[in-house]
């Protein structure tokens, strides 16, 4: 699987746009892009995921950049709950080494209020 | 649905005792992870599995052991607990390609 790049940390005012990066220079054609994240200690939650075209769901836009080679969680109006670790993986699908999947350090997001 | 349960919550050990953590899942999914968190550290991968009988190491197996006779079970074993193995182990488990993972709200262990 690719490997990622996150900054450590990153604070966002409560209510506004929270914008995680991620770079994944060495994706491959085939590999999706996850988010997860961690909130405490509690197990990591996942958010969501996509392979090229930008995706949004009810908690979170991804933005996939046209070269995929780094990619931006949205989270439009955060708050204080969504202080957590955020994790960008990348993989494709379950066959050899791909069938390993690793988490990096992530990003700690704290909200501000 | 359940989900993934793990048990126990907490445990706390003494260097050379062993144990077995468990994991289960109701979800019928194929593929099960289980990975250990130091603190302030991310998920390090420890066993997986693809699918009863079919077990695998990952980044960190060295002081554990898997199996994984049924869909729904994989339980971890610590033969004998060194306190290097102190953390917050956490199970996983995913249908396969595009679907994300299920994770179980994790066993913090103490070794002392």
């Amino acid at each position: 699987d690719a490997k990622t790049t996150q900054p450590t940390s990153m604070d966002c005012a409560e209510g506004r746009a929270a914008n995680l990066p991620c770079n994944h220079s060495t994706i491959s054609g085939n590999e999706y892009v996850y988010w997860y994240r961690q909130i405490h200690s509690q197990g990591p939650q996942y958010i969501i995921h996509g392979l090229k075209n930008n995706e949004t769901n009810e908690m979170a836009s991804l933005i996939i950049t046209e070269d995929r080679k780094s990619s931006t969680l949205i989270l439009p109006h955060a708050t204080l709950r969504d202080t957590a670790v955020y994790y960008c993986i990348v993989r494709v699908g379950f066959s050899g080494s791909a069938r390993q999947l690793t988490f990096g350090s992530g990003t700690q997001l704290t909200v501000l209020p | 649905n359940a989900g993934v349960t793990q048990t126990p919550k907490f445990r706390i050990l003494k260097i050379g005792q062993s144990m077995t953590l468990q994991c289960t899942q109701d979800m019928n999914h194929n593929y099960m992870y289980w990975y250990r968190q130091d603190p302030g550290m991310g998920l390090k991968l420890i066993y997986y599995s693809v699918g009863a009988g079919i077990t695998d190491k990952g980044e960190v197996p060295n002081g554990y052991n898997v199996s994984r006779s049924t869909t729904e079970d994989f339980p971890l074993r610590l033969e004998l607990a060194a306190p290097s193995q102190t953390s917050v182990y956490f199970c996983a488990s995913t249908s396969g390609t595009n679907s994300p993972l299920h994770f179980g709200n994790g066993t913090r262990l103490t070794v002392t």
